[in-house]
């Protein structure tokens, strides 16, 4: 079965630190991978995806992720976090083939930031 | 260009009620997903409507159901609501066809007592 999983519920990180959360994916074909991020109290805005190509995909908001098959992981980077960087980050799976149309999201991962 | 808007941002309903939340689509895309999203949990997908029809459904009751419009928009109804219903509804609205990515309403928040 499809699933997304995000190990770390809760990560703390200081201002200026930089930051790795986990995505680790199960699908049976190569995925269409997305990191989201939600603020309190509003939807879900796009970070950055992944279909193709480069394995090592930028996004807005100087946030990165790296693609690894061998590891089934989609990992979410930043080099330098910002206060604002504070919410709730969502890795999920997108379909890759016409006939389904789900999107499969992890259970999040909050981010708190330490000034 | 207006993202997608959901309307209203919060409902108070009690148990046995129904309840229609809306969802206008942003301005081009065609297809339009509702989620709903439990406290503390991820989103979880409803149903996708295109060119009017529902055309995939997760693993909810049919007490949950929907209708989209000519113009792209959709309403999500909730029939006989229970306080597990209880959560953020998310409305996605994208291109169709596969490798579209979907962008997200502020969701309407809905509290049943």
């Amino acid at each position: 079965a499809q699933s997304v999983t995000q190990p770390d519920i809760h990560i703390t990180v200081s201002e200026g630190a930089s930051l790795e959360l986990r995505c680790n994916y199960s699908y049976g074909a190569t995925p269409y991978l997305f990191w989201y991020v939600q603020s309190p109290g509003q939807g879900l805005q796009l970070l950055l995806k992944y279909f193709s190509g480069d394995t090592l995909v930028q996004g807005i908001k100087g946030f990165e992720a790296e693609f690894k098959r061998s590891q089934s992981s989609f990992n979410l980077r930043k080099p330098s976090v910002h206060w604002s960087d504070a919410a709730e980050y969502f890795c999920a799976v997108g379909p890759t083939t016409s006939g389904t149309y789900k999107y499969i999201f992890g259970t999040g991962t909050r981010l708190k930031v330490l000034a | 260009d207006a993202g997608v808007t959901q309307s209203p941002t919060h409902l108070i309903k009690t148990r046995g009620q129904q309840v229609t939340l809306r969802c206008s689509p942003k301005s081009g895309h065609d297809t339009v997903s509702w989620y709903q999203q439990a406290l503390g949990q991820g989103p979880q997908f409803i149903f996708q409507y295109y060119e009017e029809e529902e055309r995939q459904r997760g693993n909810f009751p049919d007490r949950f159901s929907g209708h989209q419009f000519p113009n792209y928009s959709s309403e999500l109804n909730v029939n006989a609501l229970l306080l597990g219903d209880s959560a953020l509804y998310l409305c996605a609205s994208s291109l169709s066809g596969v490798h579209q990515p979907q962008h997200f309403g502020d969701g309407t928040r809905l509290s049943i007592l």
